[in-house]
């Protein structure tokens, strides 16, 4: 099983700032199969990045994703007070599919 | 605008069996997608249990899988899962998503989940 490990756990920041999430893969994973998601308290998650770094609909561009093989990136620049949540990211391949243990981006 | 609805009972009883259904609106079971369920223990992160297709194909998270079945309901256009032999483990928020799968894979359309408790 690939493991995915996120970092850091928590990352406190102000509105205005910009982020940087890491996910980091056990083993070398498909770029294509690489998507992250959003969550916020009491809702489900909410797809952000697929192909390690395509925006789904109606995500802004202040979110971007990068990265190959076994580390990958999540970049929010400027962050609003709608962008403090918890990140997991995702990879998929051989039929299985796993997620990080996510990062939780909150207000300093 | 494809929208996706949980439902099931809230409370199981440990041995028993977890039965959800997820309802598919305003677009196809019988579509190319591929269908998912994940899960979320209280505080914390998302599990993956398993993804199914309307032609039958399936595929588990292996650490569930001698547990879980999930299957097709064409005519009504939903799909379920089965999960045996709860224990207090498998308290958590159960999610449906679409799949969209092929140059990509991600889950782009999610219901906004369902809470199950297992107690006596």
């Amino acid at each position: 099983e690939i493991v995915l490990t996120q970092s850091p756990g928590t990352l406190s920041l102000s509105p205005g700032e910009s982020a940087t999430l890491s996910c980091r893969a056990s083993q070398s994973v498909s770029s294509t199969y690489l998507a992250w998601y959003q969550q916020k308290p009491g809702l489900a998650p909410r797809l952000l990045i697929y192909g390690a770094s395509n925006r789904a609909t109606g995500i802004p561009d202040r979110f971007s994703g990068s990265g190959s093989g076994t580390d990958f990136t999540l970049s929010i620049s400027r962050l609003e007070p709608e962008d403090f949540a918890v990140y997991y990211c995702q990879q998929y391949g051989s039929s299985r599919l796993t997620f990080g243990g996510g990062t939780k981006v909150e207000i300093k | 605008q494809v929208q996706l609805q949980e439902s099931g009972p809230g409370l199981v009883k440990p041995s028993g069996t977890l039965s959800l259904t997820c309802v598919v609106s305003g677009g196809s079971l019988s579509s190319s997608n591929w269908w998912t369920w994940v899960r979320q223990s209280p505080g914390k992160g998302l599990e993956w249990i398993g993804e199914m297709y309307h032609g039958g194909g399936t595929n588990y998270n292996p650490s569930l899988k001698s547990r879980v079945t999930m299957s097709a309901d064409k005519s009504n256009n939903q799909f379920s899962l089965r999960l045996r032999s709860v224990t207090a483990a498998d308290t958590a928020i159960y999610y449906c998503a679409r799949v969209t799968w092929g140059q990509f894979y991600y889950m782009d359309v999610w219901g906004k989940g369902t809470t199950v408790t297992v107690s006596s």
